[in-house]
C-alpha cells in the first residue's frame, strides 16, 4: 500500500486564493518532499523538510511537518494559472529498499 | 544544462517484443532510478542504482532489467512487452541516494498493445 496518502485528490480554486494540500503517511522517515507535475511532463521537487523540522517556505509554498501526526501540508498562498498541476509528496524512509514512496497526488486547478 | 534526458518520448510496441528505455544525466548525480507511473497513481519504482555499479529491485521489478552503463546513463529494457507494461516511465537521479531531491526526466509514453 502507498506510504504517502495525500488529500484532497482533486482541488479546484480561484486565481489568488490559497490552496492547501495534505499528505499523510505511516512510518518513521529522514524527510518528506513535495513534487510538481505539469501535465506531460516529469516531476519538479519543490520542497524537502526534513524530519526534525516543522516548518518551511520557499518562495510562495510553505510546508509543514507534523511527526507525530505523521501528517504534512503544503500551502500555495495566492495562487495563479501556473499553479495548475499535480503535486505529490514523497517520504523518504529510514528503512526499507524503496527509499523515496510517492503518493497518489492532488490535481490542483486554478480558475481565472 | 538538459538535466535528465530520456529516450524514445513515445513508443508503441506489440507484445512479445522487446524494447531498451534510455537515460542519461549530465549533473554528475551518484544514484538513478526508474519509475513507472500509471493513471490516477503515484510513481512506483522499478529499479534503482544507488551508484555506479550497482543495481537493486524497487516494488515493481517483474519483467523488467537495468543496466548501470556509466555514471551518467541508466537504461531500463523490457525483454518481452505485456499489455499490464503500458505505463508512462520516468527516469530520476540524485546527487547521492538519500536525504536529497530527486531530478525527473520527461518521460517516456510506452503503449503494449
Amino acid at each position: 500500500s502507498q506510504q504517502g496518502e495525500e488529500d484532497p485528490q482533486a482541488l479546484s480554486i480561484q486565481e489568488g486564493e490559497n490552496a492547501t494540500m495534505n499528505c499523510s503517511y505511516k512510518t518513521s522517515i529522514n524527510n518528506l518532499q513535495w513534487y510538481r507535475q505539469n501535465s506531460g511532463r516529469g516531476l519538479v521537487h519543490l520542497i524537502l523538510i526534513r524530519s526534525n523540522e516543522r516548518e518551511k517556505h520557499s518562495g510562495r509554498l510553505r510546508v509543514t511537518l507534523d511527526t507525530s501526526k505523521k501528517s504534512s501540508s503544503l500551502l500555495i498562498t495566492a495562487s495563479r494559472a501556473a499553479d495548475t498541476a499535480s503535486y505529490f509528496c514523497a517520504t523518504d524512509l529510514i528503512q526499507g529498499a524503496q527509499k523515496l514512496v510517492f503518493g497518489q497526488g492532488t490535481r490542483l486547478t486554478i480558475n481565472p | 544544462n538538459a538535466g535528465v534526458t530520456q529516450t524514445p518520448k513515445f513508443q508503441v510496441l506489440k507484445t512479445g517484443q522487446s524494447m531498451t528505455l534510455q537515460c542519461a544525466q549530465d549533473m554528475n548525480h551518484n544514484s538513478m532510478y526508474w519509475y513507472r507511473q500509471d493513471p490516477g497513481m503515484g510513481l512506483r519504482l522499478i529499479y534503482y542504482s544507488a551508484s555506479e555499479g550497482t543495481t537493486d529491485k524497487g516494488e515493481v521489478p517483474n519483467g523488467y532489467n537495468v543496466s548501470r552503463l556509466n555514471k551518467r546513463e541508466f537504461s531500463l529494457r523490457l525483454e518481452s512487452a505485456a499489455p499490464s507494461q503500458t505505463s508512462v516511465y520516468f527516469c530520476a537521479s540524485s546527487r547521492v541516494y538519500s536525504n536529497q531531491p530527486q531530478h525527473f526526466g520527461d518521460g517516456t509514453r510506452l503503449s503494449i498493445l
